[in-house]
């Protein structure tokens, strides 16, 4: 089956440096959506990528999706305490009108003050 | 605040019991998603309902079973409880369970602690 995996597992930095976390498939993706979980939280929604080499900004926060749709990165700019968290890709096939989505295996980044 | 509501939201019982989970998915959303997460773990799918009937199984146990009723709420049972099923129980829902590219929307979660 479809799998999704991320790098690194983990990431801790000095607030006010950068951060990137990749995401890769082993099969095409339809899209890429990312996904925000808080420490004790729940996975929030951030950003939905569609086409081939898509590149969408957020303040500090830029998404990008592969050419060959099957790798996407999130990458954060003068990280603060506010980005602490687990980031998810997720993604999958569209298969006759519908997705299944197959989440990433998620990368925890903790900012040190 | 997604508009997912999950019910009860911490939950501890013994080895060999059973527990329901419950979700209720956003306000016009068809479709409910269940996962699991272990400690420092990722979000394992569980199972998928469509107004009703189940759309797709991920890695769920024999002991672990779900349902989605008229109201489209849903519950997630888990019977012959064992340690290793300590977690927190995700639901998510969306409008139309996965047609085109949809965002799912996750509730607060279930602690589940088995001792």
């Amino acid at each position: 089956g479809q799998q999704v995996m991320q790098i690194p597992q983990y990431q801790h930095v000095q607030e006010g440096e950068d951060f990137t976390t990749y995401c890769n498939s082993s099969t095409t993706l339809s899209n890429i959506q990312w996904y925000k979980q808080r420490p004790g939280g729940h996975p929030v929604f951030l950003i939905q990528l569609v086409k081939s080499g898509e590149v969408k900004k957020q303040k500090r926060l830029t998404f990008q999706f592969g050419e060959a749709k099957k790798n996407s990165s999130l990458h954060i700019t003068a990280t603060q305490t506010t980005d602490v968290g687990t980031y998810f890709c997720a993604g999958g096939p569209l298969e006759g009108g519908y997705q299944k989505v197959t989440f990433g295996t998620g990368t925890k980044l903790q900012v040190i003050p | 605040d997604s508009g997912v509501t999950q019910t009860p939201k911490h939950l501890i019982t013994a080895t060999g019991q059973r527990v329901t989970l419950r979700c209720s998915p956003r306000s016009g959303d068809l479709s409910v998603y269940w996962y699991q997460q272990s400690l420092d773990q990722g979000l394992q799918f569980l199972i998928q309902y469509y107004n009703g009937e189940e759309r797709a199984k991920g890695n769920i146990l024999e002991r672990f079973s779900a349902q989605q009723f008229p109201d489209l709420h849903s519950e997630l049972n888990l019977s012959s409880l064992e340690l290793g099923d300590s977690a927190l129980y995700f639901c998510a829902s969306s409008p139309q369970g996965g047609r085109g590219r949809e965002t799912q929307y996750f509730g607060p979660g279930t602690r589940l602690l088995v001792l």
